[in-house]
């Protein structure tokens, strides 16, 4: 799978929008663009996923570039609940899984705080 | 309620001695995996298994056996634990390809392991 950059930590106020960028310049055209969380003390949680358009959905919404080199998972107003780290994770088209099964590959992922 | 369960959740052994961490999924998932999660190293595949009796290794296989005797049950057997397999142990499931991108996938609630 490909690489995803993310940065290390964010920080946010609470009820204000958060926007963590995703940069991913070696994505294939088939390769699907999937935000994963993983509050403190739980196992990791399905965020959003997207190919090409913007996609919304009660937790959050993700922003894809044009040209797909990049992205933005957006939480519209961010609570202390949402303080948690965010992976970015490219996988490919299930019907390209191949040998990796379309495995998850997390990398370090970015660290977001919520202050109050 | 759709869920990913793992027992125990704590456990502390000392090495050498033989030990199994459950893992049982209720969504009649057909793919099931096995993750570590280390400080600096993030969330790391050990085995996965496409289906009952299909097992492949992820990434860091070393030290553990899986087995996939039911769709449901999914087992990490460590036949002899070593300090170094001291971690945070996560379990997953998700549907195969079912003809829509979402392929979410579930985990667990995690097993904190300490081999002494």
């Amino acid at each position: 799978d490909a690489k995803t950059t993310q940065p290390n930590s964010m920080e946010s106020n609470e009820e204000e929008p958060v926007h963590l960028p995703c940069n991913h310049s070696t994505i294939s055209g088939t390769d699907y663009i999937h935000w994963y969380r993983q509050l403190p003390s739980q196992g990791p949680e399905y965020v959003i996923h997207g190919l090409t358009s913007n996609v919304n959905n009660r937790m959050a919404s993700l922003a894809i570039a044009e040209d797909r080199k990049s992205s933005t998972l957006i939480l519209h107003r961010a609570t202390l609940r949402d303080a948690a780290v965010y992976y970015c994770i490219l996988r490919r088209h299930p019907l390209n899984y191949g040998g990796s099964q379309g495995n998850l590959i997390f990398g370090k992922g970015t660290k977001l705080s919520v202050k109050p | 309620e759709a869920q990913v369960t793992q027992n125990p959740r704590y456990l502390i052994t000392v090495t050498g001695k033989k030990l199994t961490v459950t893992c049982s999924q209720n969504m009649n998932h057909e793919y099931m995996s096995w993750y570590r999660q280390d400080p600096g190293l993030g969330l790391r595949q050990i085995y996965y298994s496409m289906n009952v009796e299909v097992t492949d290794k992820g990434d860091v296989p070393e030290g553990y056996k899986v087995s996939r005797k039911e769709k449901r049950n999914f087992p990490l057997i460590l036949e002899s634990p070593s300090p170094n397999q001291t971690s945070l142990y996560f379990c997953a499931s998700r549907p195969t390809y079912s003809g829509t991108s979402a392929d979410t996938q579930y985990f667990g609630p995690g097993t904190r392991l300490t081999v002494l």
